[in-house]
């Protein structure tokens, strides 16, 4: 079954950029999503790459896929406090199911 | 469009009450889901449903029940709610499964505790 492992929190300062990991297990997975959720809400995708990509940029997102490594990473540039927030990984499966990561709370400082 | 809505948006249940979470969507999708999300768990899949009249069991399906009778709804049913079902749920729809960068959206969830 699918595995999604992530690192559980991050704190940056506004502007600078934040970089958050997330690592899969399913080598078969055919999209990689991330999701943002802001506080006592539902959540929301961001982006997300198709397994046959390396890198999707999308305004100040990027998001970089390393197939071998199973590692999945976005970048977010220039972070402004509404970036604050859990950000979720998650693999779409053989069996089209989406397995989510534990999620990492990045609080920006203003 | 209202998109996925979730009622009630918060709930209190004694141990071995009933009651049903609703979900409903105006965007014609094929595709729902129930998640749970616990601190440090992430989000599990309880159940989920194709189209209408088909169903099947997520990673956590027990003490849950769904049906999907039509399009737009699909309610969550915990029969004898336990502490362990204390949760935040969310729904989620899309258009079809599997198709390229399909999408998932969420409702604003649903907060569950069971004393």
């Amino acid at each position: 079954g699918e595995d999604v492992e992530q690192s559980l929190f991050l704190s940056v300062r506004e502007g600078d950029s934040s970089v958050i990991n997330c690592t899969y297990t399913d080598s078969s997975s055919t999209y990689l999503y991330w999701y943002k959720q802001e506080p006592g809400a539902g959540l929301q995708l961001l982006t997300y790459i198709f397994s046959n990509m390396d890198m999707k940029q999308d305004q100040r997102l990027t998001v970089l896929l390393n197939k071998k490594d199973k590692h999945l990473s976005l970048r977010i540039a220039d972070t402004q406090t509404g970036d604050s927030a859990i950000y979720f990984c998650a693999e779409k499966g053989r069996n089209n199911r989406l397995a989510f990561g534990k999620g990492n709370q990045v609080v920006v400082i203003p | 469009n209202a998109g996925v809505t979730q009622t009630p948006k918060f709930q209190v249940l004694k141990t071995g009450q009933s009651m049903t979470l609703q979900c409903a969507q105006d965007m014609n999708h094929e595709y729902m889901s129930w998640y749970r999300q616990d601190p440090g768990m992430g989000l599990r899949l309880i159940h989920y449903s194709v189209g209408a009249g088909i169903t099947d069991q997520g990673e956590v399906p027990n003490g849950y029940n769904v049906s999907r009778s039509t399009t737009e709804d699909f309610p969550l049913r915990l029969l004898s709610a336990a502490p362990s079902q204390t949760s935040v749920y969310f729904c989620a729809s899309s258009y079809r499964l599997g198709l390229a960068g399909d999408t998932q959206y969420f409702g604003p969830g649903t907060r569950l505790t069971v004393l």
